[in-house]
């Protein structure tokens, strides 16, 4: 079975470029979710989707980030302008269904590079 | 937000030995999981569990959700190379707060062949 997929898998970009990192999820799971990882903070969740509408966006940073989900198959993460403090790895994951005992199930990551 | 508290923070072990890590919490959870992530890849789910006091095994690996639903363990019998990498437990909290998932800090295991 195809996991969660990302892409990019590695992301190099200046400060002050727009920055677009893409998610399939698992077919069938109806839970998506944007995770940001660095040595410092660990895992944080940035945003979560049930059924392709945004739940909660509380872990967010600012304003120069935003997700979509447009439909059920398809995810972005946006970051504009980048700046070197958002270098991290971006995981998406998703779970079947919006509940407590649904495991995430996390892609490969796309590593952000912003210099 | 709320914590998890995973201990020991990294570990360095010889092939062979057995491995105990554990999260504790102030908060009632109702769901612990236990990830292992590899460098370069996303956290794989290892464990489930469901029930204050199940004790799950898979393979060498085996994890208990405790009784007071604020801790967990997991155990790595006889551990070989490949057990490398970064542990972390994860839980949903007791309450009506939705999809939220916590994170411990997670647990670095180094073995030396």
């Amino acid at each position: 079975d195809a996991g969660v997929i990302q892409s990019p898998r590695h992301e190099v970009t200046e400060m002050g470029q727009e920055v677009t990192l893409r998610c399939k999820p698992i077919s069938g799971h109806n839970s998506l979710f944007w995770y940001r990882q660095t040595m410092m903070r660990g895992l944080e969740l940035l945003i979560y989707f049930n059924n392709n509408v945004p739940i909660d966006d509380s872990g967010m940073p600012e304003d120069r980030f935003s997700a979509k989900m447009p439909n059920a198959s398809f995810s972005t993460l946006k970051i504009q302008p980048s700046e070197p403090r958002d270098s991290a790895v971006y995981f998406c994951a998703s779970s079947l269904i919006a509940g407590r005992n649904s495991p995430l199930h996390f892609g490969n990551g796309t590593r952000l590079t912003v210099t | 937000g709320q914590q998890l508290n995973q201990s020991p923070q990294s570990m360095f072990i010889q092939e062979g030995e057995d491995v105990s890590m554990n999260c504790t919490s102030s908060s009632i959870f109702n769901t612990w999981l236990w990830y292992k992530q590899d460098p370069g890849e996303g956290p794989v789910l290892l464990i489930a569990l469901y029930k204050a006091g199940e004790l799950t095994s898979n393979g060498r690996l085996t994890a208990q959700f405790g009784i007071t639903r604020k801790d967990s363990f997991l155990n790595i019998s006889a551990s070989i190379p490949s057990d490398v990498g970064i542990y972390f437990c994860a839980g949903f909290l007791n309450n009506n707060a939705g999809n939220m998932l916590t994170f411990g800090g997670g647990t670095r295991l180094m073995v030396k062949p």
